[in-house]
């Protein structure tokens, strides 16, 4: 079971960011957004496709369509920049935890 | 606040066997529905689940790695403790353990894992 991410996504401060992650049942099971800056452990940034935990910025959101979720940051600041990392559960057989290759953002 | 501290040793050799401890505070792990993941993550690469464990002894294992690798856990002292057996330098890296919830979808009929809660990780070593 695999969670698609591109490499990497490049915007200028003030844009929008599109973070996409894809997988074959993602119509069917949910996505959490974890933001990893550099030397640090990750931070979740989205729950449940679309919901923002508790003192996350506003400016991020989540979104699900089919097979294909996206993490935007509308809004983009200096401090965005991180790697952005999908996860979602296979429910084959034993559950297990499955992560998204990651998304360097470049601010 | 909940939070979740990693310990074990930074260099360990080939073919030795790693052990890592995870403590918790602010949680239990006998909360139900919550439990404790290990994932690790190699310099500059993608995070890799390892596996978990949950308040009712309950374990998951990540297949490509499920013969080298034992979770336990100490209620009392609120710690969780990995074994990784065979050791190579490809397993170097950062570890980290992590609150791990699990919930179901009852409209699509679903469970589903969140990882809400994140250690500091400990780098480990593989090395002669």
């Amino acid at each position: 079971y695999e969670l698609r991410q591109p490499p990497s996504v490049s915007v200028s401060p003030g844009q929008t960011a599109r973070i996409t992650c894809s997988g074959d049942t993602l119509a069917k099971q949910y996505v959490c957004w974890y933001q990893q800056k550099p030397g640090q452990a990750p931070v979740m940034v989205m729950s449940k496709d679309s919901q923002r935990p508790s003192g996350v910025p506003e400016r991020f959101s989540g979104s699900s369509s089919g097979t294909e979720v996206t993490l935007t940051i509308t809004g983009v600041q200096a401090e965005d920049e991180a790697a952005y990392f999908c996860q979602s559960t296979d429910n084959t057989g034993t559950r297990y935890v499955v992560f998204g290759g990651g998304t360097k953002l470049t601010v | 606040q909940v939070t979740l501290k990693e310990s074990g040793p930074v260099l360990v050799k080939p073919t030795e066997t790693l052990t890592l401890t995870c403590s918790v505070s602010e949680f239990s792990l006998t909360n139900a529905g919550m439990g404790v993941s290990w994932i690790r993550q190699s310099p500059g690469e993608a995070l890799e689940w390892l596996a978990h464990i949950f308040s009712t002894d309950q374990k998951s294992y990540n297949t490509s790695l499920r013969s080298r690798l034992t979770l336990s856990k100490d209620t009392s002292k609120s710690q969780v403790v990995l074994s990784m057996t065979d050791m190579d330098p490809v397993d170097t890296g950062t570890y980290f353990c992590a609150r791990v919830i699990i919930e179901y979808n009852r409209e699509g009929g679903f469970f589903y894992y969140s990882i809400d809660v994140w250690g500091k990780g400990t780098t480990v070593t593989v090395s002669s």
